[in-house]
């Protein structure tokens, strides 16, 4: 299985910053990677597609990284409604597999 | 709009039989090469990817669950199906249904409890 690890696990940030969220594969999976965000009690949705592919409706404040093995989410001037989990997930090769997600909370 | 909807069981006993359908509706569970997945997430963890179904019937399942997980799909109901044997407390989770990545349903919360 390829394991995706992400970093940090939790961030504390303010209104208008800028954070960025890694994703580093156990291996090569080229750009076949996705981000999620998850609010509480909701299903996870998708920002990012095949790395760098933003979803139709998603806020240009959110940007995607990166190939093979490295990949980042970056949200730029964090808005109230940003504070949510964020789950990186690889689509390369089955089983499908998730990181362990980042907690972004308020500062 | 494509819309996903789960349903089954809520409450399921030790060493029972976990069966979920999912409704698709807004489009053809026929159409277009899309894989129809299931995941789950036990409460306050993460993502676990269960498997998923192509149109043709191809499955791949992840191989932690593959001796009890069977997802099939139903083309004259426009629905897929999960059904997972010999559950335990662990198997406690909300269960989503998603076509891809893109399209998730709001997810069913299955309790594996006597």
């Amino acid at each position: 299985d390829i394991q995706m690890t992400q970093s940090p696990s939790s961030l504390s940030a303010s209104v208008g910053d800028r954070v960025t969220i890694t994703c580093r594969a156990s291996q090569s999976i080229s750009t076949h990677l996705n981000w999620y965000q998850q609010k509480s009690g909701k299903a996870p949705n998708l920002l990012i597609i095949a790395a760098s592919t933003l979803q139709s409706g998603v806020p240009s404040r959110f940007s995607g990284s990166g190939s093979g093995t490295d990949f980042t989410l970056t949200i730029n001037s964090l808005q109230p409604e940003d504070f949510a989990t964020y789950y990186c997930q690889q689509s390369y090769s089955t089983p499908i597999t998730f990181g362990q997600g980042t907690r972004l909370e308020i500062k | 709009q494509l819309q996903l909807q789960e349903s089954g069981s809520g409450l399921v006993k030790p060493s029972q039989t976990l069966s979920l359908i999912c409704a698709v509706s807004g489009g053809s569970i026929s159409s277009g090469y899309y894989s129809w997945n299931w995941i789950r997430q036990p409460p306050g963890k993460d993502l676990e990817w269960i498997g998923h179904i192509y149109h043709s019937g191809n499955t791949n399942y992840n191989p932690s669950l593959k001796s009890r997980v069977t997802i099939s799909v139903d083309r004259s109901k426009n629905q897929f199906s999960l059904t997972l044997t010999s559950v335990t407390a662990a198997d406690t989770a909300v269960y989503y249904c998603a076509r891809g990545e893109g399209n998730w349903g709001q997810g069913t919360l299955v309790t594996v409890s006597s």
